[in-house]
């Protein structure tokens, strides 16, 4: 199994729904990362979490480190079709290494 | 033009061929790092160079090697591909520890 796992795996909103996607890690997390990735594209960088606690937002999009739990949320308030897409949380291990999670295929239905 | 380009985007292959994906950057980041993205998986870490003469396995190196030609230059080899290769692979780049990573467009590799 992957060091850093999501839930859900997939998920289908209707437009204007709120969701949470969730990141954890089976080990200490030094720095979090979350990127959106459009289908088959490059990946695009969200925003990075450093301390526990930390909460940050762009736009509709909130994420918050729970360091504790070794875990990390990403919300999204009242969705859009433009926010469809993989969201991926990255993390920084203590060996320099930059690994990523599994991944959450999201859908927005208009 | 892209800060971070890999070359070829799209590619077929055959079993048993060896291929080479590049990848290059115009940032001036000493980081680079090679994954493969495969359905359901997320990324996973192949490789990755902290300068000319560090290279690292990462989670998935077996079947892989790497060179770092240059500051700017990664590239990935595969010495004889078979088709669970078959993937979309990403570069990556970044200055250090606890900064944002800038990807590639990615490359489609298909094993047939």
């Amino acid at each position: 199994s992957q060091e850093l796992e999501q839930s859900p795996q997939s998920l289908i909103v209707q437009e204007g729904k709120n969701l949470t996607i969730n990141c954890t890690s089976s080990k200490t997390l030094y720095g979090l990362y979350w990127y959106k990735q459009k289908y088959g594209e490059g990946l695009i960088f969200l925003m990075m979490l450093q301390k526990g606690g930390e909460e940050k937002s762009h736009e509709k999009i909130t994420a918050k480190l729970d360091e504790k739990k070794q875990q990390s949320s990403l919300h999204i308030t009242a969705s859009q079709p433009s926010h469809a897409g993989i969201y991926l949380c990255g993390a920084d291990r203590a060996t320099n290494k930059l690994i990523f999670g599994t991944g959450t295929l999201l859908a927005v239905q208009p | 033009d892209a800060d971070v380009t890999q070359t070829p985007r799209n590619r077929i292959t055959k079993t048993g061929k060896r291929i080479m994906l590049e990848c290059s950057q115009t940032k001036g980041h000493d980081r680079m790092y090679w994954y493969r993205q495969d359905p359901g998986l997320g990324l996973r870490l192949i490789y990755y160079s902290f300068d000319v003469k560090d290279i690292n396995k990462g989670e998935i190196s077996d079947g892989y090697s790497v060179s770092r030609q240059a500051q700017a230059k990664f590239s990935l080899s595969l010495e004889s591909a078979i088709p669970n290769q078959t993937a979309l692979y990403f570069c990556a780049t970044r200055t250090e520890m606890n900064t944002e990573a800038f990807f590639g467009q990615g490359t489609r590799l298909t094993v047939v």
